[in-house]
């Protein structure tokens, strides 16, 4: 298996922008995860998807963030408007969704907005 | 409230110098324990996990239920440890992840 693949690697954009990152999961997995990394507030879980379904997204910073999960193989978290203070690195991770089971991280987005 | 607790930030020795990055958690029950490691800008991956007992790249780490903790342990470190180690319990009836703040560890030459 490919491992869990995120796209873009890297964005600059500037603020006001959309932006929009994708996520595939590994096959099988049925649980997702949206991480965001940075310096201040070291891995903050966003939002997490079971079954394609949003289970909690008490992380999500504000309205504008959203995530979405249309089928099992394919995540979106889209902001919009961005601004500056969203910078950061946006890891996506799955899981088989069983308790004791490991997550699997992609290689995460690296995020500019200028 | 669930809370992990990795104390500190930064731990720096010298190469063949044993190592300790604590970890605390509070929770009632019994928690899954993981070790996630995340070396220079890449993604984080699995260390190790409590239920497993095992031994990875010469880490270990051990639940202590009575004081609540899951140290990791490496009784001689190498400069590619070098890296920053999270913490990471799971409470839930899923596989959802509580993180720590994470703790870069130096070995320096």
């Amino acid at each position: 298996d490919a491992g869990v693949i995120q796209s873009p690697r890297h964005e600059v954009t500037e603020m006001g922008q959309e932006v929009t990152l994708r996520c595939k999961p590994i096959s099988g997995h049925n649980s997702l995860f949206w991480y965001r990394q940075t310096m201040m507030r070291g891995l903050e879980l966003l939002i997490y998807f079971n079954n394609n379904v949003p289970i909690d997204d008490s992380g999500m910073p504000e309205d504008r963030f959203s995530a979405k999960m249309p089928n099992a193989s394919f995540s979106t978290l889209k902001i919009q408007p961005s601004e500056p203070r969203d910078s950061a690195v946006y890891f996506c991770a799955s899981s088989t969704g069983t308790r004791g089971q490991p997550q699997h991280f992609g290689d995460g987005t690296r995020l500019s907005i200028l | 409230a669930q809370r992990v607790t990795q104390p500190e930030k930064l731990l720096s020795v010298f190469k063949g110098a044993p190592v300790e990055l604590k970890c605390n958690y509070s929770y009632s029950g019994s928690p899954e324990l993981f070790w996630y490691v995340q070396y220079s800008r890449q993604r984080l991956q699995l260390l190790l996990r409590h239920i497993s007992r095992e031994s990875i790249k010469g880490f270990t780490a051990d639940l202590n239920k009575g004081e609540t903790s899951f140290h990791l342990k490496k009784p001689f470190a190498q400069e590619e440890d070098s890296a920053m180690y999270y913490c990471a319990p799971n409470t839930g009836a899923n596989s959802k992840l509580t993180f720590g703040k994470g703790i870069t560890l130096s070995v320096r030459p």
